[in-house]
């Protein structure tokens, strides 16, 4: 079984509606993360989260909002979809190093087309 | 200007050659430098991490630190055409809270 599991793998939806992606963790890391990636643009961050009671901004947080359930489960959500946010999103774990050490592990992604 | 920059490439180097990947980044605070590997369809995974100046090898793989220069590379000795991918550059900025940042990728393709 996969240490980082996202759900669904793959989703097609259209503008304006509520979506959830889902992230669940079995590696026991206090510290989650969610990224889209876009094609010629790279990994960009949108909200991370540090322990259950922390939840932090990234570079890209418009339009996005995360819920960070338990330790082992951090949900993004998408109010009302847009096409500009169809990406490839990963959900990624690390240990909680304080920044000597950030190996994350990553979900296999969610292939999200919003039309 | 993006924070973390790299040559998108594709950089296509022959079997057997020296890749040599590229990365600057903005924030002079900067502490910590990654590699990551991503393979068509799959999963960033880390492959080198360094945090001081100068080189740090492992196996086929060099990383190289200046941070006066705000510079960072990847070399890959001996290429082989299972090196051939997406190569990520990440930094953690000094007020991030440790969150990494991501180059937008060089790709790689060794050639045979």
């Amino acid at each position: 079984d996969a240490d980082v599991t996202q759900t669904p793998r793959n989703r097609i939806t259209k503008t304006g509606k509520r979506i959830m992606l889902e992230c669940s963790q079995t590696k026991g890391h206090d510290r989650m993360y969610w990224y889209r990636q876009d094609p010629g643009l790279g990994l960009r961050l949108i909200y991370y989260s540090f322990d259950v009671k922390d939840i932090n901004k990234g570079e890209i947080s418009d339009g996005y909002s995360v819920s960070r359930q338990a330790q082992a489960k951090f949900s993004l959500s998408l109010e009302s979809a847009i096409p500009n946010q169809t990406a490839l999103y990963f959900c990624a774990t690390s240990d909680n190093q304080e920044g000597t050490n950030e190996k994350l592990f990553f979900g296999s992604g969610t292939q999200l087309s919003v039309l | 200007q993006k924070e973390v920059e790299q040559n998108s490439g594709p950089l296509s180097v022959p079997e057997g050659a020296i890749a040599s990947l590229n990365c600057t980044y903005s924030d002079r605070g900067s502490q910590s430098f990654f590699w990551y590997r991503q393979y068509s369809g799959k999963s960033p995974e880390l492959i080198m991490s360094i945090y001081s100046n100068g080189d740090k090898e492992d196996g086929r793989f060099t990383a190289q630190l200046n941070k006066a220069s705000q510079y960072v590379s990847l070399l890959i000795r001996d290429s082989q055409p299972s090196d051939s991918a997406t190569y990520l550059c990440a930094v953690i900025k000094s007020n991030s809270g440790y969150a990494l940042n991501f180059g937008k990728g060089t790709s790689l393709l060794v050639t045979p």
